[in-house]
Formats: C-alpha cells, structure tokens, sequence
C-alpha cells in the first residue's frame, strides 16, 4: 500500500509566523504535490516536484516556498503566515510513468490566528 | 478560468438508489479523468479511473461515462450506501503531464 505522511493533522500559528508541512512517501514516487482545499474552490495544486531539487510552481504558489532534498520528502513553508493561508494542506505523490495517479496524504489543518 | 466543473455542491440520494454525480470539463486536450472519494478530516482516495479512448469503466458499484464530444463525465454509484456519503472530486490530466487538475467537489449525503 502506497503511504504517504505528513507532520501534523492540525496545527495553529500566528500571522508572520514561519511554517513547515512535511511530507514523507515510501513508494519512491518520482512527482510530489503540495495542495490546498477550501470550501468551494476544490483542490488547487500550490507546488509540485518531478524530481529532487527540482520544482515548478502551480495555481496558487504566492505566499509558499517548497524544498525537496530527498526523494521521499516534500516540504511545504509559509515563509510569514497570514491569515487567508488558513486551509487544508494536502500532500500527494505520483509515479514518473503511466497515468500518473495521485495517492494523498491525510492532510494538514493549518489555523493562522 | 475553471477548467474542470462539478456544478451540483451537493447531492442527497436514499439508500439503495442510484448516485449520479457529474463533471464537466473545457480542455480538450484532457486525456485520462479520475475519481477521488473525500471523508472529512482525511485525504482523498482513488476511485475510479478512465481513459479518453473508453467510454465506459466499471468497478463494483461505481461506473464512470465519458462523453467525449460534450466534455462530460459522470460517476454512477449502484446500489448508493450510508458510507458512500462524502465529497467526491473528479480530476483530469493532459497525456505526459504529471498534474491533473480537481473540480470543486459534490458533496454526496446517502440517506439510510
């Protein structure tokens, strides 16, 4: 089974705070996602990774910075917390051939007070 | 601009009658379309998958329909179960590209 990890299920921090999500898969998947969902917007990609060190940005990549240094690992950092970062971060990773399928972490509830 | 659409936010079907939740899309270049199911407070899960060369896929309970011609997908789920109830999301991806890009989801609820 494919497991993918993140640090935290829930987390609060205040405004100008710096953040890190991590992010851990055990498959070897070569592409990693970093996501985040709100009410009505759907999943909206922020960051993806094809490889390590490598990294393009997605939709919404304003206010977020990525790091990934090992296969396994993808890091996500608020780089000074605001409040309309307030969301559900979800982390994903995929195979480099085939289709491409997502498997997703649990998420990480991020409350910026 | 919203390339993938789920234009019904929610859904409530009995128990034992048939779901059917549906997606648009504008890119004609999309090539391969997926389901994902969403509890609260977890990440989504794979559903179910299809290829633009089918129209049709089947797994268990959940059938997905490609039209082709009208951009248009939809999930059928027969017979609809109380744990059947969460949002569910349908993606799609161009051939080669790693990214798919998620509608806004259908909140299904199965009344017992």
């Amino acid at each position: 089974d494919v497991k993918v990890t993140q640090s935290s299920r829930y987390l609060v921090k205040r405004t100008g705070e710096k953040v890190f999500l991590e992010c851990v898969q055990d498959m070897d998947h070569e592409n990693m996602f970093w996501y985040r969902q709100d009410p009505g917007l759907g999943l909206r990609l922020i960051y993806f990774s094809y490889d390590v060190k490598m990294k393009e940005k997605g939709d919404i990549p304003e206010g977020y910075s990525v790091s990934r240094e090992k296969k396994e690992r993808f890091s996500l950092i608020l780089e000074s917390a605001s409040t309309n970062q307030t969301s559900m971060y979800l982390c994903a990773s995929s195979t480099g051939t085939g289709t491409y399928e997502q498997y997703f972490g649990p998420g990480t509830r991020l409350t910026v007070t | 601009d919203q390339q993938v659409k789920q234009n019904s936010p929610s859904l409530s079907v009995q128990e034992g009658r048939i779901s059917i939740l549906n997606c648009d899309y504008t890119n004609s270049m999309f090539d391969y379309f997926l389901w994902y199911k969403k509890y609260p407070a977890e990440g989504p899960t794979f559903l179910i998958s299809i290829s633009s060369i089918k129209d049709k896929n089947e797994d268990g309970r959940f059938t997905v329909f490609l039209n082709k011609s009208a951009k248009h997908l939809s999930l059928h789920i027969v017979p609809s179960q109380p744990g059947d109830s969460a949002v569910y999301f349908c993606a799609a991806s161009v051939a080669g590209t790693y990214k798919y890009i998620f509608g806004t989801g259908t909140r299904l609820k199965v009344l017992a």
